[in-house]
C-alpha cells in the first residue's frame, strides 16, 4: 500500500493564482481531511469528508474548496492564492468506525506552498 | 468547546534521560486522546491513543502515556530517550459523534548527545 500520497511536494504561486493540491489514499478510508500547519499553531483543519459526495468545513475553510467524487481522492483547491496561505498542507485519512468516533489518521508527506 | 494545550514549546534532554511531554485538554465528556510524532520534513505518525479502559497506554518506539481525568491530562513519557526521538510531538483530542479532532500546538524535542 502507498498509504496517503500528496502532490506536489513544493509549490510557489503568485498572489491571485489558483491551483489544486492532490491527495489520494489506497486504504479504502471513508474519512479524509486537509490540514494546514503553521509555526506555533499546530495543525488546523481546513475541510473534511466522510465519504464520496460529502464534505464539510473545518476550522479555517476560507479561500479553499474541496470535492470528493471518489473514495480515493480528495483534492484541495485554492481559488485565488494569498500570502496568508503560505503554509505546509497535510492530507490525512482514517477508518470510520460505527458508532461515530475519532480514529487514527494516516498522514501524507505534505505540500509546502509559498505564495508571493 | 474542545481545546488542547501543550505548555512546552521546546524541550531539550540528554540522550538516555527520561522524558515527559505535557498535554492538557478541555472537554466535557470522555475524550478520545492521541499523540503523534512528526520528524523533520515528514507527515505525522501515530504514537499511541486512548479511547477507554486502562489509563496507562503503551505505544510505539517505547513511549507510553497516562490519562488522568482529574487533571485533564494525557502526558507522554519515555524512560530513556534516544537521539532518533528528536522530533515534534503533537497531542490531539476528539469527541464521540465525529471523526475529527483538534491538535495542540506541538512540543519540539531536542536530544543532546
Amino acid at each position: 500500500n502507498a498509504g496517503v500520497t500528496q502532490t506536489p511536494k513544493f509549490q510557489v504561486l503568485k498572489t491571485g493564482q489558483s491551483m489544486t493540491l492532490q491527495c489520494a489514499q489506497d486504504m479504502n478510508h471513508e474519512y479524509m481531511s486537509w490540514y494546514r500547519q503553521d509555526p506555533g499553531m499546530g495543525l488546523r483543519l481546513i475541510h473534511y469528508s466522510v465519504g464520496a459526495g460529502i464534505t464539510d468545513q473545518g476550522e479555517v475553510p476560507n479561500g479553499y474548496n474541496v470535492s470528493r467524487s471518489t473514495t480515493e481522492d480528495f483534492p484541495l483547491r485554492l481559488l485565488s492564492a494569498a500570502p496568508s496561505q503560505t503554509s505546509v498542507y497535510f492530507c490525512a485519512s482514517s477508518y470510520s468506525p460505527a458508532p461515530v468516533r475519532p480514529y487514527e489518521q494516516y498522514f501524507g508527506p505534505g505540500t509546502r506552498l509559498t505564495v508571493t | 468547546a474542545q481545546s488542547v494545550t501543550q505548555p512546552d514549546i521546546h524541550i531539550t534532554v540528554s540522550e538516555g534521560a527520561s522524558l515527559e511531554l505535557r498535554c492538557n485538554y478541555s472537554y466535557g465528556a470522555t475524550p478520545y486522546l492521541f499523540w503523534y510524532v512528526q520528524s523533520p520534513g515528514q507527515g505525522l505518525q501515530l504514537l499511541l491513543k486512548y479511547f477507554s479502559g486502562d489509563t496507562l497506554v503503551q505505544g510505539i518506539k517505547g513511549f507510553e502515556a497516562e490519562f488522568k481525568r482529574s487533571q485533564s491530562s494525557f502526558n507522554l513519557r519515555k524512560p530513556s530517550v534516544h537521539w532518533s526521538d528528536a522530533a515534534e510531538y503533537f497531542c490531539a483530542v476528539g469527541a464521540s459523534g465525529t471523526y475529527k479532532y483538534i491538535f495542540g500546538t506541538g512540543t519540539r524535542l531536542k536530544v543532546l548527545a
